[in-house]
Parts: structure tokens; C-alpha cells; sequence
């Protein structure tokens, strides 16, 4: 079965530090790994995803993610964070071949200091 | 285009109350998907949709029914509100697998329900 963890639900950074925020997976099938945020009272955005191809993905607001198999793991990443960065992110992955149903994990707050 | 839309956004119920969660899109989506967010446990999806008259069963789909009479409606209705039933609930739309663009949902900005 699909599953996601991310590691700490609240990471705090200072503006202008780097950002990284953990995602480990497991999937059955070839995964399609995807970050959304969620700013304060808004739905979900999607930042970036990973579907085949180039395992570095850029998405937006400066953000990338590495899809690294031998380590199951997706972590997002941000040289130098902004204020505006401020939000909760989550990690999903595709349940399974073919079907639209996503698996999210349980969510990072992050928090950047002025 | 709207995107995907829902109402209300706040509602506060009693217990034994019921009422329905409305959500649309206008992006011709075929498939589409109602999730609760609860604290420190991410989504998790009630029930799901491929297209007018098909819907399943999600990971926590009791208490509440659904149906997809058009492409473009999905709501979700709470049959009898329980406290447990308190959450933020998100209604989320995608292309078909198969289409350029199916990889993404798009989510509405939610409905804060409590229920009393």
C-alpha cells in the first residue's frame, strides 16, 4: 500500500536560510510524488511534481524537490526562504497505477522568522 | 473560470442534523474527490467520483453519501452530524488518467464545518 511520512510537523526557519522539508514514501508501483501548499485559510496548491523523467523537479515560488529512489524519500527544498513562504506543506503520493486518488501525508507547518 | 468552488464556507451544526456540502467545477473535469483535513493527519478522501454516475468509496466514507448526477456538481452530504464529523472539508477535481494534464487536482477553498 501507498504511504507518505514527513518528518517533523512543525519546522521553523530564519528568512533567508535554507528550507528542507522531508518526505519519505512507500508505493508498490512507480510513484508519482507531488508537494502542495496550504496557506492560511486557502485550499490546496500544487508546488511541484514528480512523474517520470528528471528526478530534480522545480516547481514554483523557488522551490525544487529530488525524487531520490534508493532512499524513497522527496524532500523539498528552498536556498533562502521569504517571509511569504510561511504556510503548511504536504506530500502526497498517487495510490496507485492509472487512478487519481491521492495519499497525503500528515503536513509541516513552517514557520520563517524575521 | 471559477475553478472549483464550494459552499458554504463555515457551517455550524447539532448533532443529528444533516446537511449537504456543495462543490463545482467548470474545467470539464471527469474526476473529482471530497477529502477532510484534520490536524496531524493530513487528507484523508471520503468518496470519489470518475464521472456523472459513477462514485467509491474512499478511507473514511462512513456517515456521508455522495452522488454525480453532472459532470460539473459533487456534493456531499452529511446524513445524520456527529462531533466526530468536525473538520475542514475540500473538494478537489482532475482530468481523466490518460489526459495531458491528469496528474494535477485542483482544490477548492474548503468548508469549515462544527458540529455542536
Amino acid at each position: 500500500a501507498q504511504s507518505v511520512t514527513q518528518l517533523g510537523s512543525h519546522v521553523s526557519v530564519s528568512e533567508g536560510a535554507l528550507v528542507l522539508l522531508r518526505c519519505n514514501y512507500s508505493s508498490s508501483v512507480p510513484p508519482y510524488l507531488f508537494w502542495y501548499v496550504q496557506y492560511p485559510n486557502q485550499g490546496l496548491q500544487l508546488l511541484l511534481k514528480y512523474t517520470t523523467g528528471a528526478t530534480l523537479v522545480k516547481g514554483i515560488n523557488g522551490f525544487e524537490a529530488e525524487f531520490k529512489k534508493s532512499e524513497t524519500s522527496f524532500h523539498l527544498t528552498k536556498p533562502s526562504a521569504h517571509m511569504s513562504d510561511a504556510a503548511e506543506y504536504f506530500c502526497a503520493v498517487r495510490k496507485f497505477q492509472g487512478a487519481q486518488k491521492l495519499v497525503f501525508g500528515q503536513g509541516t507547518r513552517l514557520t520563517i522568522n524575521p | 473560470n471559477a475553478g472549483v468552488t464550494q459552499t458554504p464556507k463555515f457551517q455550524v451544526l447539532k448533532t443529528g442534523q444533516s446537511m449537504t456540502l456543495q462543490c463545482a467545477q467548470d474545467m470539464n473535469h471527469e474526476y473529482m474527490s471530497w477529502y477532510r483535513q484534520d490536524p496531524g493527519m493530513g487528507l484523508r478522501l471520503i468518496h470519489y467520483s470518475v464521472g456523472a454516475g459513477i462514485t467509491d468509496q474512499g478511507e473514511v466514507p462512513n456517515g456521508y453519501n455522495v452522488s454525480r448526477s453532472t459532470t460539473e456538481d459533487f456534493p456531499l452530504r452529511l446524513l445524520s452530524a456527529a462531533p466526530s464529523q468536525t473538520s475542514v472539508y475540500f473538494c478537489a477535481s482532475s482530468y481523466a488518467p490518460g489526459r495531458s494534464s491528469y496528474n494535477e487536482q485542483f482544490f477548492g477553498p474548503g468548508t469549515r464545518l462544527t458540529v455542536l
